[in-house]
């Protein structure tokens, strides 16, 4: 099993509908974050969680909405989901211990709105 | 602004040849540099890192990377390119005290030609 698990996978959805992305993960990882994926753009960093009771506001985060339910699960949401959020939405977790962080990413939910 | 520069959105080289992948960026602070592969279908897997010390750094699958401070580049390496490394690249920048909150470049997606 995957240790950062992405639901769904894909989604397709019409404007205006809220959708929610869940993460979940089993690396023991405090620190959380959603990242999006534009094609020429790179990865986009939304928003991010360092412990349960610490969110924070990303480069992107307009739009977007999250919470942290646990130290394992880590959601997002779209409250009216508009084109331009089509995207690949990417969850990943880091270790503090090693500085920096190296992110461990989920493998992906695809959004689509049409 | 801080900013991460990969020139090239698409390279293709013939399987055997070498690879040279390169990453230009802009970073107030002392960056921590990152290369990440995604392969179709899948999420973001560390390649190799730079913290300090020694500027040439060893990666998994053979991938090299080299720190040029005086250039801000940290272009990735490979002497020999097998098929199964055709995927998209991505260089990311970070600061020791920023976690795991990277500025991604636009990535570049190599074809391996046999």
């Amino acid at each position: 099993d995957a240790d950062v698990t992405q639901t769904p996978r894909n989604r397709i959805t019409k404007t205006g509908k809220r959708i929610m992305l869940e993460c979940s993960q089993t690396k023991g990882h405090d620190r959380m974050y959603w990242y999006r994926q534009d094609p020429g753009l790179g990865l986009r960093l939304i928003y991010y969680s360092f412990d349960v009771k610490d969110i924070n506001k990303g480069e992107i985060s307009d739009g977007y909405s999250v919470s942290r339910q646990a130290q394992a699960k880590f959601s997002l949401s779209l409250e009216s989901a508009i084109p331009n959020q089509t995207a690949l939405y990417f969850c990943a977790t880091s270790d503090p211990s090693t500085g920096a962080g190296e992110l461990f990413f989920g493998e992906g939910s695809r959004l689509t709105v049409l | 602004a801080q900013s991460v520069t990969q020139p090239d959105i698409h390279i293709t080289v013939s399987e055997g040849a070498s690879l040279e992948l390169r990453c230009n960026y802009s970073y107030g602070a002392t960056p921590y540099l990152f290369w990440y592969v995604q392969s179709p279908g899948q999420g973001l897997q560390l390649l190799l890192k730079y913290f300090s010390g020694d500027t040439l750094v060893q990666g998994i699958k053979g991938f090299e990377a080299e720190f040029k401070r005086s250039q801000s580049s940290f272009n990735l390496r490979k002497p020999s390119v097998h098929w199964s490394d055709a995927a998209e690249y991505f260089c990311a920048v970070g600061a020791s005290n920023q976690g795991g909150k990277l500025i991604f470049g636009q990535g570049t997606e190599l074809s391996v030609k046999p």
